[in-house]
C-alpha cells in the first residue's frame, strides 16, 4: 500500500503570511495525477481544495497551490487567512487502498 | 447542487451490527464510484470501502481489517450508498463519511460508538 507521510504536523503562521506543507509517498507514484489535498476546519466536513496534484477545485481560492512528482509533493498557501485553520490531508486516490497524510494542523500564530 | 447526507450512526456493544446509509441527490449514484472513509482522533481519515459506478459492476473493496465483517452496496431505485457493519470492534468507533471517490463531495458524517 502507498503510505502518504506529511510534515510538518503542526504549522503556527502569522497571518498573511505563506505556508507549506510537503508530503512524501512510500511508492513513487507513476501516475501522479492521484495526489489530493483535502482541508477539515474545526468542526466540519474535509472538503477537497486539490486534486491531479494541482488542479483547484471550484470555490478554492488561488492562494492555494500544489505542486510535486514522483515521491514529493507540496500544498502552499501564499498569504494565510483566519479561515484557513484547520487540518490538511494528502493522499493519493489512484492507489487503493492507499493511507491519507497523518494531516497538518494550521493555526494562527 | 449535488449533496450526501448519512445516517445510521450510534452506540453499539462490540459485537453488534449497524448499517449506515447515505442518500444521495443531485447526481445518479451508480454514475459514482464512491467509498466510505472513516475518520478517529487517534489515526485520523482511513479508507473503508470502495464500489465502482454502473460500469464496474463487479468492483468492490475493502481495506483489511473490515474486510468479511463490512458489506458495501448500492440501492439504484434510492439512491442510496450503503455499509453494513456487522461483528464490530471498538476500534471501529469513528465518523464514518460517504465520499465521492476522488473526495470531491463528502456528507456530514455519522457517529459509531462501538462499547459495552
Amino acid at each position: 500500500d502507498v503510505v502518504m507521510t506529511q510534515s510538518p504536523l503542526s504549522l503556527p503562521v502569522t497571518l498573511g503570511q505563506p505556508a507549506s506543507i510537503s508530503c512524501r509517498s512510500s511508492q513513487t507514484l507513476v501516475h501522479s495525477d492521484g495526489v489530493t489535498w483535502v482541508q477539515q476546519r474545526p468542526g466540519q466536513s474535509p472538503r477537497r481544495l486539490i486534486s491531479k496534484v494541482s488542479n483547484r477545485d471550484s470555490g478554492v481560492p488561488d492562494r492555494f497551490s500544489g505542486s510535486g512528482s514522483g515521491t514529493y509533493f507540496t500544498l502552499k498557501i501564499s498569504r494565510v487567512e483566519a479561515e484557513d485553520v484547520g487540518v490538511y490531508y494528502c493522499v493519493d486516490i489512484a492507489n487503493w487502498p492507499s493511507t491519507f497524510g497523518q494531516g497538518t494542523k494550521v493555526e494562527i500564530k | 447542487e449535488a449533496r450526501l447526507v448519512e445516517s445510521g450512526g450510534g452506540l453499539v456493544k462490540p459485537g453488534g451490527s449497524l448499517r449506515l446509509s447515505c442518500a444521495a441527490s443531485g447526481f445518479s449514484l451508480n454514475d459514482a464510484w464512491m467509498t466510505w472513509v472513516r475518520q478517529t482522533p487517534g489515526k485520523g481519515l482511513e479508507w473503508v470501502a470502495l464500489i465502482g459506478s454502473k460500469s464496474y459492476p463487479g468492483r468492490i473493496d475493502y481495506i483489511a481489517p473490515v474486510k468479511g465483517r463490512f458489506t458495501i452496496s448500492r440501492d439504484d431505485s434510492e439512491n442510496t450508498l450503503y455499509l453494513q457493519m456487522n461483528s464490530l470492534k471498538t476500534e471501529d468507533t469513528a465518523v464514518y463519511y460517504c465520499t465521492t471517490s476522488g473526495l470531491g463531495l463528502w456528507g456530514q458524517g455519522t457517529l459509531v460508538t462501538v462499547s459495552s
